[in-house]
């Protein structure tokens, strides 16, 4: 079945430092790829999003490109802030959303520090 | 308000109690659902509602049952549970269907603690 797989956290950086988290996934046909991101208290928000091959999804100074020769969607920025520390959660949902459901990945704690 | 909100945030109860989670969506989307988050496990989904029909149950024990009265509001009734029920539980929101991509609007999540 389909599956998202991504880094084991925590992940500990430096103020300005730039960030990689790996996300990698197996599913049939085309899916939609995401992360979210979860703030300490707080449900899960969408941070970005690609919907086919190739599409790079950015929003906040978060990238994510959709690689589908490599089967990845690895999020990064290029100058963290102490804000950014927060769970990542990759997720991919099914060609065309048909049977309405998200795969998430474990999720990757991000610690940064001042 | 907007968006999908969540009642109450934070509820602790006995094992022998009967209580009940609230979420309602503003999004105007047809697809609602339940996720366990519990510590240092994957998110876990529970149930999904299509236009109000209960379209996933992932073996969820018999004492959580899901309420869906209209595509706006979803409950989730609470009884006799058992501490290892303590978690986050979260509601979401999308707009099922082809072409959709199925994003996903997450309420906060309601804090459980079962003592």
């Amino acid at each position: 079945g389909d599956s998202v797989t991504q880094m084991e956290g925590p992940v500990t950086l430096s103020e300005e430092a730039f960030l990689t988290i790996n996300c990698t996934y197996t599913a049939t046909g085309y899916p939609s790829l995401f992360w979210y991101v979860q703030y300490p208290g707080e449900g899960l928000q969408l941070l970005l999003k690609a919907t086919k091959a190739d599409d790079k999804g950015s929003n906040k100074g978060f990238e994510a490109t959709y690689r589908k020769e490599t089967t990845s969607f690895h999020l990064e920025k290029g100058s963290v802030q102490v804000s950014d520390s927060a769970v990542y959660f990759c997720a991919l949902s099914d060609e065309g959303g048909a049977t309405n459901k998200l795969i998430f990945g474990t999720g990757t704690l991000l610690a940064v520090q001042p | 308000e907007t968006g999908v909100t969540q009642t109450p945030r934070h509820l602790v109860m006995g094992m022998t109690n009967k209580k009940s989670l609230k979420c309602e969506q503003h999004l105007g989307h047809n697809a609602m659902y339940w996720y366990k988050q519990s510590a240092k496990k994957p998110l876990e989904l529970m149930f999904v509602y299509n236009f109000k029909e209960q379209t996933e149950n992932n073996s969820v024990p018999s004492r959580f049952s899901p309420e869906c009265p209209n595509s706006s509001h979803l409950f989730l009734h609470l009884h006799t549970l058992q501490p290892e029920d303590s978690a986050l539980y979260l509601c979401a929101s999308s707009q099922s269907g082809r072409g959709s991509y199925n994003e996903q609007f997450f309420g906060p999540g309601t804090r459980l603690t079962v003592l």
